[in-house]
């Protein structure tokens, strides 16, 4: 079975400022789909941005940007420029394509503040 | 296009009652998903569903519990006999169908959530 393991329970970033949310995870398939979601207190989720995993390229959307390192199993979200709205819980999720159904793994949650 | 409709946004029950949570997915979308989420922790699947099909139920307590996704009208959660322990956040998710297969690996779009208190 797939684990997602996100060891950051709580971050805090100045605003403008970057910040890198850690995720990894644990698989023994080749294909697969990585994202991050955003949960705001509204508990909407939200997602931010996605990677396949046969594309080596890392994901981009406008300040949000992956390192995806699959050797490593690793699936970090950098967040650039972080704006007081980016405050929220963010979940990374594994997703399989090898087998029937496409249910999401979660990870706990990150819990991202963000400092005016 | 209206995005994945849940209803009710808060339910409030007594421990022993029966809980039915509704899931209305975005136009076009025969997929839905049923997810819970405890206080503090991640989203946990629970089940998949097709129209008038269980797919994968797998994340599913095996009593009390049952989920369905008729022809017609929204996807139902229902929980018999709730406990407190039954005290969370539940999503929901849609999404449309593959073009290739009976699957569906597209994108999921999440409902607000139904947050069910058990007294």
């Amino acid at each position: 079975a797939q684990t997602v393991t996100q060891s950051q329970p709580e971050m805090s970033v100045q605003e403008a400022e970057t910040v890198t949310l850690s995720c990894t995870y644990d698989t023994s398939e080749s294909d697969y789909y990585l994202f991050w979601y955003k949960q705001p207190p509204s508990r909407q989720m939200i997602l931010v941005i996605r990677q396949e995993a046969y594309k080596q390229q890392n994901a981009t959307e406008n300040r949000f940007s992956v390192n995806f390192q699959k050797a490593a199993k690793s699936f970090s979200l950098k967040i650039s420029d972080s704006q007081l709205g980016d405050a929220a819980m963010y979940f990374c999720a594994y997703r399989s394509v090898e087998t029937s159904g496409s249910r999401l793994t979660f990870g706990e949650g990150t819990q991202l503040t963000v400092n005016p | 296009n209206a995005g994945v409709m849940q209803n009710p946004r808060h339910l409030v029950r007594r421990r022993g009652q029966e809980a039915r949570l509704r899931c209305s997915p975005m136009k076009g979308h025969s997929h839905v998903y049923w997810y819970r989420q405890l206080p503090e922790e991640g989203l946990k699947f629970m089940v998949y569903l097709q129209k008038e099909n269980i797919i994968d139920e797998s994340g599913m307590p095996k009593e009390r519990f049952s989920a369905e996704f008729p022809k017609e009208g929204p996807s139902i959660l229902r929980i018999q006999q709730v406990v407190r322990g039954d005290s969370a956040a539940y999503f929901c998710a849609s999404s449309p169908p593959d073009r290739w297969n009976g699957y569906s690996y597209n994108e999921q779009f999440f409902g607000p959530g139904t947050r069910l208190t058990v007294l």
